[in-house]
């Protein structure tokens, strides 16, 4: 049972390219979710997924695309990729709350990214 | 709008002296309230949570946590601090449903031998 992982690491890019993160869990989780993480600002919520086949605007979306075509994984893109995208990102899951909505976030190790 | 307080960015204490991190919170409804902990190059991991019930809640590593609905507080205290403690903490609020977090800017804990 990995939980949750994201791929890659570590990824530098140059101002305009494009990429994908992947994230993955295999806890059987509805909710998903991709977080942004600057110094002093704690984590900021990009898109989340309620289901397969949906993504929802979180906080700070602009930039950012999403894709939940499978229940485990979770794609964020970037079509063009500019200098203040870089940060650390979190994939997170959950499962549904016993009262509606989801329970606890479960977080994967990270990706850093650079953009020159 | 919903937001997440915690007024340390730093907190510096002796190892075996005790800990309170504040974590104050601004959201209409019934809150679900988290703590998590990074170490350095990690993720998050949960440390405690609070959805209903006993305000006191006990989490893990010896933590321990009070909701407090007339001071929309939650603090995170522990009784004696290990060097391991050494991480940043950040407290959370669930919003619509649960379906999102929204996250205090952190305290970052040293543990000073």
């Amino acid at each position: 049972n990995a939980g949750v992982t994201q791929t890659p690491k570590f990824r530098v890019l140059k101002t305009g390219q494009s990429m994908t993160l992947l994230c993955a869990q295999d806890m059987n989780h509805e909710y998903m979710y991709w977080y942004r993480q600057d110094p002093g600002m704690g984590l900021r919520l990009i898109h989340y997924s309620v289901g397969e086949g949906t993504t929802a605007k979180g906080e700070v979306p602009d930039g950012y695309n999403v894709s939940r075509l499978k229940k485990q994984n979770f794609l964020l893109g970037l079509e063009s990729a500019a200098p203040s995208q870089t940060s650390v990102y979190f994939c997170a899951s959950s499962s549904a709350g016993t009262s509606g909505g989801a329970d606890t976030q479960y977080f994967g190790p990270g990706t850093r990214l650079t953009v020159l | 709008a919903q937001s997440v307080t915690q007024p340390d960015i730093h907190i510096t204490v002796s190892e075996g002296a005790s800990l309170e991190l504040r974590c104050n919170y601004s959201y209409g409804a019934t809150p679900y309230l988290f703590w998590y902990v990074q170490s350095p190059g990690q993720g998050l991991q949960l440390l405690l949570k609070y959805f209903s019930g006993d305000t006191l809640v006990q989490g893990i590593k010896g933590f321990e946590a009070e909701f407090k609905r007339s001071q929309s507080s939650f603090n995170l205290r522990k009784p004696s601090v290990h060097w391991s403690d050494a991480a940043e903490y950040f407290c959370a609020v669930a919003v619509e449903y649960g379906n999102k977090l929204v996250f205090g800017a952190g305290t970052i804990l040293r543990v000073k031998s």
